[in-house]
Formats: structure tokens, C-alpha cells, sequence
């Protein structure tokens, strides 16, 4: 069980849908990331909050907006999106420390239509 | 050039056989570096970290070459259940917590 879990696990929307992921960890850790994972290319970092505060935006358009409530907490809001955002987007947790595993939730499978 | 690069394979593998495999890397600067593992449609996890001196973990064995920035994983006994997608990742000095991952080695054990 990996400690970390995601909501929804799959997600089809519109292009001029709102909708919002979900990630939630267990582990006690202090840092949170989104990432994105399309098809036969490497991960490729989002966001990353440390202590609630967000530390990295990865150049990411503003049409994902990150937020983070509290440490246990991540979301990232979805409107507009381009059929070209779909995508698994996975969620991490770690210790802030670059020597750190990181734990990754199951991802969200989202297709945008 | 990318950061880290990985062979994508399939690397076709007899189950018992060994199989390995190479990650390089560009910037210098990496500090801290794993493997992960994905399988099909999952989350990566972590299989092992790769230390200076090299490290074994049952039948994985880990290498890091630091001159010719490449980090190198070995599987011995190949199983069914290796299968999967073999992920290079570090990081580097000026950057907490952020991981680079390579597009991963996909290795297929078969029967």
C-alpha cells in the first residue's frame, strides 16, 4: 500500500470543464509534487510544495493550478484544458531533501475530449 | 542532449537469463541517484538507490560511474515478475527534492 492516494483515478472532461484532482499522503512528509507522464516520455515535474508554500512552477500553463491546503493535501485544479493535457498525472510526497525517496500515488488518468 | 537517457528497449529477456542496462547522464552536478520501477499503467516505485561503491540487492545490482556519468542496473535470475519499465533517476546539489527521471528501460521477461 503506498501511502499515497489520488481521486480520481480515471477522469474524461470536456475542454471547458472545471474539474479538480485529489492527492492525499500518510506518510508524515513535509514536500508534495505534481508530475505529468505522457505516453513514452519521462516525468516531467509540475509543481512542488514544501511546508504548504509552493516552491517550484515548472513553467506550467495556468490553465493547472496547483494548491495546497496542508501538508497532507495537494490539489490541482483543471479548467480549459487541451486535448493534448491528457495524460497520467502523478502525485508525490517526500521528505524536502534532495537524498529523499519519493512515494508516488497511483496517478490520475485523464483524458481531455 | 538529454538530461538522462535511457535506452527504451524492450530488452527481450529469457527467464533465468541476466539482463543490463545503462543510464547517462549530462550534468555533473548530480548528487543523489535510483532506480525505479513502473509497471503497466502504476505509479514508479522505488526498486533501489545507487551508491558510489555500487550496491546489490538481491538480484539487482546497482553501479554508478561518475566519470563517465552513467549509472548501470543488472538483473540476475530474471523473473516473470520483472517485467516492467526501468526508470533513471537523480538529483542534483542546487535542487531539493527534485527528481529528474529518464523515459525508462522496458524489459520483458519471458517463459
Amino acid at each position: 500500500e503506498t501511502g499515497v492516494t489520488q481521486t480520481p483515478r480515471h477522469l474524461v472532461m470536456g475542454m471547458t470543464n472545471k474539474k479538480s484532482l485529489k492527492c492525499e499522503q500518510h506518510l508524515g512528509h513535509n514536500a508534495m509534487y505534481w508530475y505529468k507522464q505522457s505516453a513514452k516520455k519521462p516525468l516531467e515535474l509540475m509543481f512542488v510544495y514544501s511546508l504548504e508554500e509552493r516552491v517550484e512552477n515548472n513553467s506550467v500553463p495556468s490553465r493547472f493550478s496547483p494548491e495546497c491546503p496542508n501538508s497532507s493535501h495537494l490539489f490541482l485544479h483543471l479548467h480549459t484544458l487541451q486535448p493534448e493535457d491528457s495524460a497520467l498525472y502523478l502525485c508525490a510526497s517526500s521528505q524536502p531533501n534532495s537524498t529523499d525517496t519519493q512515494y508516488f500515488g497511483p496517478g490520475t488518468r485523464l483524458t481531455v475530449l | 542532449r538529454k538530461e538522462v537517457e535511457q535506452d527504451p528497449g524492450p530488452f527481450n529477456v529469457p527467464e533465468g537469463a541476466t539482463v543490463a542496462f545503462n543510464c547517462t547522464y549530462s550534468n555533473s552536478a548530480s548528487q543523489s541517484f535510483f532506480w525505479y520501477r513502473q509497471d503497466c499503467r502504476k505509479e514508479p516505485k522505488l526498486l533501489m538507490s545507487v551508491y558510489s561503491s555500487g550496491n546489490e540487492d538481491g538480484r539487482f545490482t546497482a553501479q554508478l560511474n561518475r566519470a563517465s556519468q552513467y549509472i548501470s542496473l543488472l538483473i540476475r535470475d530474471s523473473k516473470l515478475s520483472d517485467s516492467a519499465t526501468y526508470l533513471c533517476v537523480l538529483s542534483t546539489t542546487d535542487s531539493w527534492g527534485k527528481l529528474q527521471f529518464g523515459a525508462g528501460t522496458q524489459v520483458v521477461v519471458t517463459p
